[in-house]
């Protein structure tokens, strides 16, 4: 199956500042690349998501660059704001198996 | 637009009862369908998937059960509640596509 490692687990950055979360995967069958956002009580929200024959897409202050040589991939949040202060979470989707998995998630805290 | 319910949004169960959380996605047609538990902390842990009406896959085994008597509707149940059995329930559906999406959540409390 497939192993997805996040890091960090926690992350705290200025207003303003940019934040960046990375995970890596074990299994180049992989081929889609989601990231969700969940904010505290709720459900994860997709928020970018990128594609194994792409190696980066950008969203306004959101990016997310992928490297399939290396097997890992990044979102990179500029300009950060308060309100992006959440636990944003990594996945690969493994088409062989029909299945997400997850990394275990980062806690974004954006200091006003 | 497609959207997705799930009920209730909390729920507080003693030890030994039954538990039927329902999940219900509207817009769409023969969805894949998901079951996952995220317990105090973060993680994400993957209990079910369906790619079709009553075809279900477990993917950890436990005392839950989950049923999809309609193409739009899943169900996750429990004859007999753990303590261990708290946690943030997650249904999610996925189109014919790559992008999952999920509903809201139902809180799960055993004492």
């Amino acid at each position: 199956g497939e192993n997805v490692e996040q890091h960090p687990s926690t992350l705290s950055v200025q207003e303003g500042d940019s934040a960046v979360i990375k995970c890596t995967y074990s299994d180049s069958a992989s081929n889609y690349f989601p990231w969700y956002k969940q904010e505290l009580g709720k459900g994860p929200q997709l928020i970018i998501d990128i594609r194994s024959n792409v190696g980066e897409k950008k969203d306004q202050r959101i990016a997310v660059t992928l490297n399939k040589t290396a097997k890992h991939f990044s979102l990179h949040i500029t300009e950060t704001q308060p309100e992006d202060s959440a636990v944003y979470f990594c996945a690969a989707f493994l088409y062989t198996g029909n299945q997400f998995y997850f990394g275990t998630g980062t806690s974004l805290t954006v200091i006003p | 637009s497609q959207t997705i319910h799930q009920w209730p949004a909390t729920l507080v169960q003693p030890v030994g009862s039954p538990l039927s959380l329902e999940c219900t996605v509207e817009g769409t047609s023969n969805p894949n369908l998901y079951w996952y538990r995220q317990a105090a902390g973060r993680g994400l842990q993957l209990l079910f998937y369906s790619v079709g009406i009553g075809q279900i896959s477990s993917e950890v085994p436990q005392n839950l059960s989950a049923s999809r008597p309609q193409d739009r509707q899943f169900i996750l149940s429990s004859k007999k509640l753990l303590l261990s059995d708290s946690g943030f329930y997650l249904c999610a559906w996925r189109p014919r596509g790559n992008e999952q999406f999920f509903g809201p959540g139902t809180r799960l409390t055993v004492l």
